[in-house]
């Protein structure tokens, strides 16, 4: 199994562009979610999706969008990215969201200029 | 809100020293705790986890955590720490029955001198 998958590895974006960052599971998990990782501040939860076919926000979700295409699959979306974007995007899932700990990706390094 | 805080930011010590990294969170209610950990370079990886039972939890690599429910704490420890443990570390709280959201401290370098 690879676990969770993530692409890409590393971008940089132009101010005002748009890009999706890809995240993958193969444990057949019902939840999934999206943070963003910045120095001193830990992680933080952008979109999160319990099961397939829903989707809620996090802490931090303006200037994101997101899709759960199916139960392996679950997109995170900049419309329009800004500098303060620039961060490390981590995907999780875990089995049934409550009573499990969550397992990660390896990460997207998006830079925006 | 929840928050959860981690108290060291850096850490320095020598090999064989011993390790404690504190970590408090604020909730009221029944929560499940966890510590990850971000090697160089690499995803995070789950050292320990509470759900129930005994407060002394022991995880990977030597490492084990204690929750002490009076003081809203769960501080990770280790008793002989090796140049392979620099890292950083992660304190999360999940409260029970929210979709398994997680709220992370912000983190703890960990730097052993060999």
């Amino acid at each position: 199994n690879a676990g969770v998958t993530q692409t890409p590895k590393f971008q940089v974006l132009k101010t005002g562009q748009s890009m999706t960052l890809q995240c993958a599971q193969d444990m057949n998990h019902n939840s999934m979610y999206w943070y963003r990782q910045d120095p001193g501040m830990g992680l933080r939860l952008i979109y999160y999706s319990a099961s397939e076919g829903t989707t809620d926000k996090g802490e931090v979700p303006n200037g994101y969008n997101v899709s759960r295409l199916n139960k392996r699959e679950f997109s995170l979306r900049l419309e329009s990215a800004a500098p303060s974007q620039t961060s490390v995007y981590f995907c999780a899932s875990n089995p049934s969201g409550t009573v499990s700990e969550q397992f990660f990706g390896p990460g997207t390094r998006l830079t925006v200029l | 809100a929840q928050s959860v805080s981690q108290h060291n930011h850096h850490v320095i010590l020598s090999e064989a020293a011993s390790l404690e990294l504190g970590c408090n969170y604020s909730y009221g209610g029944t929560v499940n705790l966890f510590w990850y950990v971000q090697y160089p370079g690499q995803h995070l990886q789950l050292l320990l986890k509470y759900f129930s039972g005994d407060p002394l939890v022991k995880g990977i690599k030597g490492f084990e955590a204690e929750f002490i429910k009076s003081k809203f704490s769960f501080n990770l420890r280790k008793p002989s720490v090796q140049w392979s443990d620099t890292a950083e570390y992660f304190c999360a709280v999940n409260a029970r029955g929210n979709t398994g959201k997680l709220i992370f401290g912000q983190g703890t370098t960990l730097q052993v001198k060999p």
